[in-house]
C-alpha cells in the first residue's frame, strides 16, 4: 500500500521570504500523481500544484513550485515571497493513474505566516 | 474551475438519528465520487468510493452499514449516517473527479466545502 509521510506537524516562515515543506512517500509503481492541497481555516481543500511521476521537469505555479526527486520518493513544496493567505495546513497526496483512483493524504503540515 | 458542493455545511443532531449528507456536482458530470472523512487537526481519511449507478467501495475498517452511500445520479452523491454516535463527529469531505471533459487522466479532483457533524 501506498504511504505519504509530512515530517513537520508545523512550520513558520517571516512574511515575503521563501519556506520548503517537506513529503516523502513510498509506493513501487513506476507511475503516479503527486498534489500538494492546502486547506485554510475555511476547510476548503484548494489544489497548490501537481506533478505527474513520469515528467522530470518539476512543476511549478507562481510562486509555488515542487522540487521533485523520483528516486528518493521525495516531493517538497516551495513557497516563494510567503504571503499572510498563505497560511494554512498543507497536505501532501498520491494518487495511481489507472481508473478511478483515490488519494492518499500525508498527516499535513500547519503553516503560519509571521507578518 | 468546476465546482462541487456539500450540503448542510454544519449539522447538530441526538444520538441515535440518522442524517444524510448531500455531494453535489454542480457544472460537471462525476462517474466517480469519493468520500473523506476528518478529525480535527488530523488528515483525510478516505471512507469510500462512490460510482454511479453501482454500489460503493468501502475501505477497510469503515462500517458500510453506517456509513450508506448512494450515488444515484452523475451529479450527487449521499452519505447517510445512521444511528450515530457522538464518535462519529467529525468533518465530513466529499470529491468528484469529471466524467468527461478537460485532459485525459490528470488526476485532480474537485472538493466540497465539507460538512461538520455534531452528534450530542
Amino acid at each position: 500500500a501506498q504511504t505519504v509521510t509530512q515530517s513537520q506537524p508545523e512550520m513558520s516562515v517571516q512574511e515575503a521570504e521563501t519556506v520548503t515543506l517537506s513529503c516523502t512517500y513510498d509506493t513501487s509503481e513506476s507511475d503516479y500523481y503527486l498534489f500538494w492541497y492546502k486547506q485554510p481555516p475555511s476547510r476548503q481543500m484548494i489544489l497548490v500544484i501537481r506533478q505527474e511521476a513520469y515528467k522530470q521537469q518539476n512543476a511549478t505555479e507562481n510562486r509555488f513550485s515542487v522540487n521533485f526527486q523520483k528516486a528518493a520518493k521525495s516531493f517538497s513544496l516551495k513557497i516563494s515571497d510567503s504571503q499572510l493567505g498563505d497560511a494554512a495546513m498543507y497536505f501532501c497526496a498520491y494518487q495511481r493513474p489507472f481508473g478511478n483512483e483515490k488519494l492518499t493524504f500525508g498527516t499535513g503540515t500547519r503553516l503560519t505566516i509571521i507578518p | 474551475g468546476a465546482v462541487v458542493s456539500q450540503h448542510p455545511s454544519w449539522v447538530i443532531c441526538k444520538s441515535g438519528t440518522s442524517v444524510k449528507i448531500e455531494c453535489r456536482s454542480l457544472d460537471f458530470q462525476a462517474t466517480t465520487m469519493f468520500w473523506y472523512r476528518q478529525f480535527p487537526k488530523q488528515s483525510l481519511m478516505l471512507m469510500a468510493t462512490s460510482n454511479e449507478g453501482s454500489k460503493a467501495t468501502y475501505e477497510q475498517g469503515v462500517e458500510k452499514d453506517k456509513f450508506l452511500i448512494n450515488h444515484a445520479s452523475l451529479t450527487l452523491s449521499t452519505l447517510t449516517v445512521t444511528s450515530a454516535h457522538p464518535e462519529d463527529s467529525s468533518f465530513y469531505i466529499c470529491s468528484a473527479r469529471r466524467a468527461r471533459g478537460g485532459p485525459a487522466n490528470t488526476g485532480e479532483l474537485f472538493f466540497g466545502e465539507g460538512s461538520r457533524l455534531t452528534v450530542l
